[in-house]
């Protein structure tokens, strides 16, 4: 049972260029969520989706878009990086019959974009 | 709608000194409270949840926090704090039903040898 797994840890961009950040988990939840975290603004929501084929915006989704074909899956893209978007990136995931939202999270990914 | 105010960004104690990571929230309906820690480089993980009864919830490694419904608050508390609890720590609240959670800013608990 690996919970929450991201693709890749870290990654290196040059402005302009485009890259696809991979979320899975094996818990079988229905709700998954994208985060960004900087230095001393906590975790702000980018996008989210209550389950499979469906996506939501979050607080800060600018220049980013998500897709959920499978259940167990969360993709985050950047089409054209800047560098505003070199952050850590985290993915959680929760379950529908959680009324109370305990969220499960990734080990996140490091991106910088120069 | 709620929102989540830690109100110290860094707290700086002793090793084997006692500490309190403040947490106030607002909300006009009832909601479930969490702290999360983040040791560095590495993901969240729940340390602990208040979600209703007892209002003192004892989580891992020690912690503890107390909920306090008339003063809107939820510090997280440790009677004697290890250089392994460096790291930073969220507070974080849920309303029944809404599947975002609000959460903090953020503490990182520093440990002076």
């Amino acid at each position: 049972n690996a919970g929450v797994t991201q693709t890749p840890k870290f990654r290196v961009l040059k402005t302009g260029q485009s890259m696809t950040l991979l979320c899975a988990q094996d818990m079988n939840h229905e709700y998954m969520y994208w985060y960004r975290q900087d230095p001393g603004m906590g975790l702000r929501l980018i996008h989210y989706s209550v389950g499979e084929g469906t996506t939501a915006k979050g607080e800060v989704p600018d220049g980013y878009n998500v897709s959920r074909l499978k259940k167990q899956n969360f993709l985050l893209g950047l089409e054209s990086a800047a560098p505003s978007q070199t952050s850590v990136y985290f993915c959680a995931s929760s379950s529908w019959d959680s009324s109370y939202n305990e969220q499960f999270f990734g080990p996140g990914t490091r991106l910088t974009v120069l | 709608a709620q929102s989540v105010t830690q109100l110290d960004s860094q707290v700086p104690v002793f090793e084997e000194a006692p500490v309190e990571l403040r947490c106030n929230y607002s909300s006009s309906v009832s909601v479930y409270l969490f702290w999360y820690v983040q040791y560095p480089n590495q993901g969240l993980q729940l340390l602990l949840k208040y979600l209703s009864g007892s209002t003192l919830v004892k989580g891992i490694n020690g912690f503890e926090a107390e909920f306090n419904k008339s003063q809107t608050s939820f510090h997280l508390r440790k009677p004697s704090v290890h250089i392994s609890d460096t790291a930073e720590y969220f507070c974080a609240v849920s309303a029944e039903g809404n599947y975002q959670l609000i959460w903090g800013a953020g503490t990182k608990l520093i440990i002076k040898p």
